[in-house]
């Protein structure tokens, strides 16, 4: 089945304690994404990769590292978390920009 | 500044009644539209996007929707609504198949009544 997961599902954490978020797909797709959702705000993107090695950042990068060293993996790194980044996170992959992009189940983050 | 507005956040419809989730758009250059719908405790799922060609162009479920260069609108749009469709939509905007930068709207909640 074609699908995105991420793990974990549910996590509350601490100020400052470093965490990863993963994102994998079986679609062998090239372009992957992370985005946020907060109310009222809609979703954000956080970064974004086109190809292995290759990423950039999108609309709120800040506190945030990513990295693509394999084609189906896409891990969003929280290096010392804040409370302003409780939030719902989705992740994203598709075949072309114009193409749909499948996101995985997201991963609700608490952080106090 | 990109930019995709969703001026309501919240519609409500009778089942059967014809529905309509407005999305309106601020980029430069020709922008390809897309709609996702988000169910509860789910992530998003695409329903349709334009790219170029027809205007109008139909999608997932009964979902059709309308490009409006002049307008810069592309609202989603379906003849007879049913309880099964509330969700929480969103409208998308990338700029061409060289970047994947997105840009989300805020999303409108449908509420279908029956």
């Amino acid at each position: 089945e074609a699908q995105v997961t991420q793990n974990p599902r549910y996590l509350i954490t601490v100020t400052g304690k470093k965490l990863t978020v993963t994102c994998s797909q079986n679609m062998n797709h090239e372009y992957m994404s992370w985005y946020r959702q907060d109310p009222g705000l809609g979703l954000r993107q956080i970064y974004y990769s086109m190809n292995v090695e290759v990423t950039d950042k999108g609309d709120v990068p800040e506190g945030y590292k990513v990295s693509r060293k394999e084609k189906r993996n896409f891990p969003l790194i929280l290096e010392s978390p804040s409370p302003n980044q409780t939030s719902l996170y989705f992740c994203a992959s598709s075949d072309r920009p114009a193409y749909e992009q499948y996101f995985g189940p997201g991963t609700r983050l608490t952080v106090t | 500044a990109q930019s995709v507005a969703q001026p309501e956040d919240q519609v409500n419809v009778a089942e059967g009644n014809p529905l309509t989730v407005k999305c309106t758009y601020s980029v430069s250059g020709n922008p390809y539209l897309f709609w996702y719908v988000q169910y509860p405790n789910r992530g998003l799922q695409f329903l349709l996007k334009y790219i170029t060609g027809d205007n109008l162009v139909k999608g997932s479920y009964g979902f059709e929707a309308e490009f409006n260069k002049s307008q810069t609108s592309f609202h989603l749009k379906k003849p007879s609504a049913l309880v099964s469709d509330s969700a929480l939509y969103f409208c998308a905007v990338t700029l061409s198949d060289e970047t994947y930068k997105y840009i989300f709207g805020t999303g409108t909640r449908l509420k279908v009544l029956a």
